[in-house]
């Protein structure tokens, strides 16, 4: 079983749609939680960061955490075609240990 | 916001020759830096750690003499992919942690090297 678990899509919306990314992972000692945005043949690039369980908010952007349940979650509202990329969640448990990345979900915006 | 740059963007080499990449952080100092890989449809391949003055620590499977490491600088990390393969083409990826930063845990990463070995 792998660390991180995350469904690769692809998956396609219409604009203006409302998108829920997940991962779920098997790591109890992992604290920190990142979504990264990776456009194709790019570096990934960090949208949001989270520590330990809750949610976060920042713009169109939604991270939500539940430990209890090992998943997390991205939400985009009002998606625009900007946003088709693939979108990375990662982990770790903190005081410098390695990040685990999932393999990326595969978003595309259908104007 | 951070950015960390990475040169050569794109190499095309021949077989046997090696590659060097630069990793730099422009706006801010990195103690940690770490190198990635990445094919297609698959996950960052984490392949070394390297800390400013002191040798990089290499992931299981990864061959520390072929992929060169040095990090020189609180700003500066180069991979060398020495006598490159055609089974060394790949995505690179290196990214930076900001040593001042609030998290110690976000990466900033660069925008990558596309490496193909003829």
């Amino acid at each position: 079983q792998k660390e991180v678990e995350q469904d690769p899509g692809p998956l396609s919306v219409p604009e203006g749609a409302i998108v829920s990314l997940n991962c779920t992972y098997s790591n109890s000692a992992f604290q920190y939680f990142m979504w990264y945005r990776q456009y194709s043949r790019k570096g990934p690039e960090l949208l949001m960061y989270t520590y330990s369980s809750g949610n976060k908010e920042d713009g169109r952007f939604t991270a939500q955490v539940d430990k209890s349940s090992k998943y997390i979650s991205l939400f985009i509202r009002d998606s625009q075609p900007s946003d088709s990329a693939t979108y990375l969640c990662a982990m770790s448990s903190g005081g410098y240990q390695k990040v685990t990345f999932g393999i990326g979900t595969k978003l595309q915006v259908i104007p | 916001g951070a950015v960390v740059s990475q040169h050569p963007s794109r190499v095309i080499c021949k077989s046997g020759t090696s590659v060097k990449i630069e990793c730099r952080s422009l706006d801010f100092q990195a103690t940690t830096m770490f190198w990635y890989r990445q094919f297609p449809k698959q996950s960052l391949m984490l392949m070394a750690t390297s800390n400013e003055g002191s040798k990089a620590t290499y992931e299981q499977g990864v061959e520390k003499d072929k992929f060169l490491i040095n990090h020189a600088s609180l700003t500066l990390s180069t991979l060398t992919v020495t006598s490159a393969h055609p089974e060394d083409s790949s995505f690179y990826i290196c990214s930076a942690r900001d040593r001042t930063g609030a998290s110690t845990d976000t990466q900033y990463f660069g925008p990558g090297t596309r490496l193909t070995v003829l």
